[in-house]
């Protein structure tokens, strides 16, 4: 069955550290993973793809890995900002229009 | 032009009306969906369109009729909801399979229309 499972499912740390959330997922066939922000009432913003031959891409303070192995992602935050208190979702997108959610996980940065 | 664009981006509207969101995109995307989400709760699929034709519903009551006027355009007719309709509405597109774009690619999504049901 293809499952996408994130944890942990909420995360509480002070503005100015670091954090990591982690992806699992059983899709396959394998395309694509994906990293999204979303904001209270907002839609979903992309932070990285990654393909299957990729396993680390950056944008600004995050950092995603992938290992299509173990098929396992993690999303690693730098330097946490009050900005950044949101849920990160990972989508996986197997064979043609088949994209499968993780339940996300909800951080809070808290001053 | 990298973005998908949902009006309105808040609606109100009761039991007996009939309204409609709608959502539009000029990446030339062939592919476009609705989702609706909860608050606290992952996105869930309601419609796929794929070349214009419908090509995934996912068990969606019929008092949600989607629409894909042309490659760009992707509607949601909505009449007689209820309470428990009241949700963010999401639309996104992406590259359709076999467009020859490879395989990095994913979803862009709207903003996003807050739907009550009152």
């Amino acid at each position: 069955k293809n499952q996408v499972e994130q944890s942990p499912q909420s995360l509480i740390i002070l503005e100015g550290k670091n954090c990591t959330l982690q992806c699992n997922y059983t899709v396959s066939p394998f395309s694509n993973l994906r990293w999204y922000k979303q904001d209270t009432g907002r839609g979903p913003v992309s932070l990285t793809i990654m393909t299957f031959s990729e396993n680390t891409k950056s944008n600004g303070r995050y950092t995603a890995t992938l290992d299509a192995d173990t098929k396992q992602s993690s999303l690693h935050i730098t330097a946490s900002q009050l900005s950044d208190s949101a849920s990160y979702i990972c989508v996986v997108r197997g064979m043609g229009n088949q994209f499968y959610f993780g339940t996300g996980t909800s951080l809070t940065v808290i001053p | 032009d990298t973005e998908v664009t949902q009006t309105p981006k808040h609606l109100v509207m009761g039991m007996t009306n009939k309204k409609s969101l709608k959502c539009e995109q000029h990446m030339g995307h062939r592919a476009m969906y609705w989702y609706k989400q909860k608050a606290k709760k992952p996105p869930e699929l309601m419609f796929v369109y794929s070349y214009e034709k419908l090509s995934i519903n996912e068990s969606v009551p019929s008092r949600f009729s989607p629409e894909c006027p042309n490659s760009s355009l992707l509607n949601l007719h909505l009449h007689a909801l209820q309470p428990e309709d009241s949700a963010l509405y999401l639309c996104a597109s992406s590259q359709a399979p076999g467009t020859g774009k490879g395989g990095n690619y994913g979803y862009t999504f709207g903003s996003g229309t807050r739907l009550t049901v009152v």
